[in-house]
């Protein structure tokens, strides 16, 4: 079955600071993999998503993440945070035909 | 106007109530999921329907139960209402092809209190 694992739940960094949330995923054959973003009292919209292809994905606000298949992993980046990205931040992974599973989210804190 | 909607958007009920929670979508997808949310539990799958005729159970069906109405409406039913079910409740729809293949796309929100 498929898993996915965000090993921090709360990360705190400075406006400016650069980001790292981390996300490791289970699941044999290539997955899709999606990075979501919920901000505070709102529903979820995705950021980007890997199907295939290039593994440096770029996305919505200046957020990119990197597959690497060696490592299972799908970790989301960004050069330098905004207060306003402080929200919670959900890895998922598909296959071919199963709904998405989600981890249980990083909460991330912005400050000054 | 929103692609995925959810009514009610706020409810308070007593224990023991039948709720119904309803999900309409203009974005024309075969595919709807209903998700709930709890603090640091992430999104865990109710129940979804890959089209009309179609029902699967998710992780945490127990105590609920779904009717897909039409292509575009999916509903939530709570029989019996517990307070454990308190949470955030999340439809959700997808493509089964194309550019946006298995991307979900989610309404805002229905946020149950069971008391």
């Amino acid at each position: 079955a498929q898993s996915v694992t965000q090993p921090d739940i709360h990360i705190t960094v400075s406006e400016g600071a650069s980001l790292e949330l981390r996300c490791n995923y289970s699941y044999g054959a290539t997955p899709y993999l999606f990075w979501y973003v919920q901000s505070p009292g709102q529903g979820l919209q995705l950021l980007l998503k890997y199907f295939s292809g290039d593994t440096l994905v770029q996305g919505i606000k200046g957020f990119e993440a990197e597959f690497k298949r060696s490592q299972s992993s799908f970790n989301l980046r960004k050069p330098s945070v905004h207060w306003s990205d402080a929200a919670e931040y959900f890895c998922a992974v598909a296959s071919g035909n199963t709904p998405l599973v989600f981890g249980k989210g990083t909460r991330l804190s912005v400050i000054a | 106007d929103a692609d995925v909607t959810q009514t009610p958007r706020n409810r308070i009920t007593k224990t023991g109530k039948r709720i119904m929670l309803e999900c309409s979508q203009t974005k024309g997808h075969d595919r709807m999921y209903w998700y709930r949310q709890d603090p640091g539990l992430g999104l865990q799958l109710i129940y979804y329907s890959f089209d009309v005729k179609d029902i699967n159970k998710g992780e945490i069906s127990d105590g609920y139960s779904v009717s897909r109405q039409a292509q575009a409406k999916f509903s939530l039913s709570l029989e019996s209402a517990i307070p454990n079910q308190t949470a955030l409740y999340f439809c959700a729809t997808s493509d089964y092809a194309g550019a946006n293949y298995n991307e979900q796309f989610f309404g805002p929100g229905t946020r149950l209190t069971v008391l």
